[in-house]
């Protein structure tokens, strides 16, 4: 079974922290994701890996940035939390190959006060 | 860009009834993908079923099926039998080939309420 983990399923962070989200995947898989997820916004997509070193923004890019140094590793960074980065930060990775289906991590319920 | 749009924020179902999601989207591309997900409750998200727009045959997995309305371009899922388990919120979510870099783009949810 295809396994995606987050670093963490809840975190506190203080306004202007630097926040590190990892997503690691053991299935060799070429793209990885990363989602926020609010209430009645659904899930939008923050930036998207298509191999190693390799990345391009989503919709919602602005305050965020990525690492992907591994292929099975995806990291979020938060420069400088906000408050209105309070949400739910879900990880996802496909293969190039096969039927697209994404497969999701537990997700990141970050709190910043 | 695509839209994925799901109309209704909340349903509810009696256990062993039969329920339908809604969804739409917009697009001009005339091959791609369509997708539903399920996520749990405090559990991780989790695909139900996909179809493909060039197959006019709906996609079915056990109790859940679709009825995918390319001309309509509408795409919704009919669970039938509700169980428990089926309580989640449901995402819509449509994808377009592009040579390995697929994006899905998401509906905002229908938050499904199965009850005993």
């Amino acid at each position: 079974d295809v396994k995606v983990t987050q670093s963490s399923r809840y975190l506190v962070k203080r306004t202007g922290e630097k926040v590190f989200l990892e997503c690691v995947q053991d299935m060799d898989h070429e793209n990885m994701f990363w989602y926020r997820q609010d209430p009645g916004l659904g899930l939008r997509l923050i930036y998207f890996s298509y191999d190693v070193k390799m990345k391009e923004k989503g919709d919602i890019p602005e305050g965020y940035s990525v690492s992907r140094e591994k292929k099975e590793r995806f990291s979020l960074i938060l420069e400088s939390a906000s408050t209105n980065q309070t949400s739910m930060y879900l990880c996802a990775s496909r293969s190039w190959v096969g039927s697209y289906e994404q497969y999701f991590g537990p997700g990141t319920r970050l709190t910043v006060t | 860009a695509q839209t994925v749009t799901q109309s209704q924020p909340e349903m509810s179902v009696q256990e062993a009834e039969t329920v339908t999601l809604s969804c739409t989207y917009d697009t001009s591309e005339s091959n791609y993908y369509l997708f539903w997900y399920k996520q749990p409750p405090s559990r991780q998200m989790i695909l139900v079923i996909r179809q493909e727009a060039y197959k006019q045959q709906n996609a079915t997995e056990n109790r859940f099926s679709v009825n995918f309305q390319k001309a309509a371009k509408s795409f919704s899922l009919k669970i039938s039998d509700s169980q428990l388990g089926d309580t989640a919120m449901y995402f819509c979510a449509f994808m377009k080939p592009q040579g390995g870099s697929e994006k899905l783009v998401f509906g905002k949810g229908t938050k499904l309420t199965v009850n005993p």
